[in-house]
């Protein structure tokens, strides 16, 4: 099973304009992490927030999260057509790194 | 840097053939584990391990086996493939603390006839 599920499943938008994704979840968790991935590619890891953390910032990437809610968001600011991924959330937890994922949220950021 | 280097990137098997997918990583980190993604899905863990010697069970490990004989490689079996194993491999890697991002190979793309 599949601890997040992810929200909208995808996304269209054009260049420039902001995308924001959800993420919920249904266990006690240690920390929750966003990866994209590229067309035919690998996870590439874009930011960890831990569970005693609100909010966090990386360059064009904020990410919130609200334990109380089991929730996650991710807003990526001034898109660009290289943003075109699917992005994921993972949860992780106390014990060791194993990580689960959601099912993903497609983007297109159109020129 | 080379990371973690997934071999092959295709396969084709036929049912109840046999194959080892190979994972090597050059950072010296400790925890290695195998993911499979299925299409439209987010990614199920088969197996893992924390160190050489020392591996586990995920939540889909039916049908593979993993060794950890060293610190760099952490090979995937399948004993005798089936199409329902028909899926996108991911080997990924990182520190033992779970509170350190992991870093993916590239994927094998595994189609069984």
């Amino acid at each position: 099973s599949q601890q997040g599920e992810e929200d909208p499943q995808a996304l269209s938008i054009q260049e420039g304009e902001n995308a924001t994704m959800n993420c919920s979840y249904k266990t006690s968790i240690n920390n929750l992490q966003w990866y994209r991935q590229n067309s035919g590619r690998g996870l590439v890891h874009l930011i960890l927030i831990r569970s005693n953390e609100r909010e966090k910032h990386s360059g064009r990437l904020r990410v919130t999260l609200d334990t109380s809610k089991k929730s996650s968001s991710l807003l990526i600011t001034a898109s660009r057509a290289a943003d075109t991924a699917s992005y994921f959330c993972a949860t992780g937890f106390l014990a060791g790194n194993k990580l689960t994922f959601g099912g993903g949220t497609r983007v297109l950021v159109k020129p | 840097n080379a990371g973690v280097t997934q071999t092959p990137k295709f396969q084709v098997l036929k049912t109840g053939q046999s194959m080892t997918l190979q994972c090597a990583q050059d950072m010296n980190h400790e925890y290695m584990s195998w993911y499979r993604q299925d299409p439209g899905m987010g990614l199920r863990l088969i197996h893992y391990s924390v160190g050489a010697g020392i591996t586990d069970q995920g939540e889909v490990p039916n049908g593979y086996n993993v060794s950890r004989s060293t610190t760099e490689d952490f090979p995937l079996r399948l004993l005798s493939a089936a199409p329902s194993q028909t899926s996108v491999y991911f080997c990924a890697s990182g520190w033992a603390d779970s509170n350190q991002p992991q870093h993916f190979g590239d994927g094998t793309r595994l189609s069984i006839l």
